[in-house]
């Protein structure tokens, strides 16, 4: 079983829309997750990082936690055209260890 | 610019040759992660350093890699005896604590 679990989409919204990507983990998976965002050809970029249950917000970005269930979200309000990439979920393991989902790829249509 | 940098940006090499990449990472961070991608996958971790020690390798890395992070600054990775397989982007990330990581733009390896 992998660590961690993306639906590898593709995800398509219209713009202005909300995003809502997913994420699982497996019960060897600490207790930090963190989003980034892939723009084709580039390097992942840090969005959001979530260390608790429940949700947390940064601008047009949430990240929810639900510790019970073992999954991790982001949701992005407004979508903008450039919000279209590769959406990341990572979780870090203990001993330093991080594991990556296979990404879902989002398409924001103008 | 005070991002993580890496070096060389692409390298093409020859099945059976050794290749060996840089990683300079933000100045105040003491950690450094090396992962390897290959399209349509996340990142895949290969090995952890905090500041030169070296905590934490992939238990399913081949010992044909090997990385060092001397003087807890910047960080090495060589790959000997390089096989088709290992066609891949290297990323370099680097972090201050609590797993918060910062790329470095990759190192893009072709091996025919």
């Amino acid at each position: 079983q992998k660590e961690v679990e993306q639906n590898s989409g593709p995800l398509s919204v219209p713009e202005g829309a909300i995003a809502s990507l997913n994420c699982t983990y497996s019960d060897r998976v600490s207790q930090s997750f963190f989003w980034y965002r892939q723009y084709s050809g580039k390097s992942p970029e840090l969005i959001m990082s979530i260390y608790s249950n429940g949700d947390k917000e940064d601008g047009r970005f949430t990240a929810q936690l639900n510790k019970a269930s073992q999954y991790v979200s982001l949701l992005i309000r407004d979508s903008q055209p450039s919000d279209s990439a590769t959406y990341l979920c990572a979780g870090g393991f203990t001993g330093n260890q991080f594991y990556f989902g296979t990404g879902t790829s989002l398409t924001v249509i103008p | 610019d005070t991002g993580v940098s890496q070096d060389p940006r692409h390298k093409i090499t020859k099945r059976g040759q050794n290749v060996t990449f840089r990683c300079d990472p933000i100045s105040e961070h003491n950690r450094l992660y090396w992962y390897r991608q290959t399209l349509g996958q996340g990142p895949e971790f290969l090995t952890y350093f905090q500041n030169e020690a070296q905590l934490e390798k992939s238990r399913l890395l081949s010992n044909r890699f090997s990385a060092e992070r001397p003087k807890g600054s910047f960080s090495t990775l060589e790959i000997q005896r390089t096989e088709q397989g290992d066609s891949a982007m290297y990323l370099c990330a680097s972090s201050p604590g609590r797993g918060e990581q910062f790329f470095g733009p990759g190192t893009r390896l072709t091996v025919l």
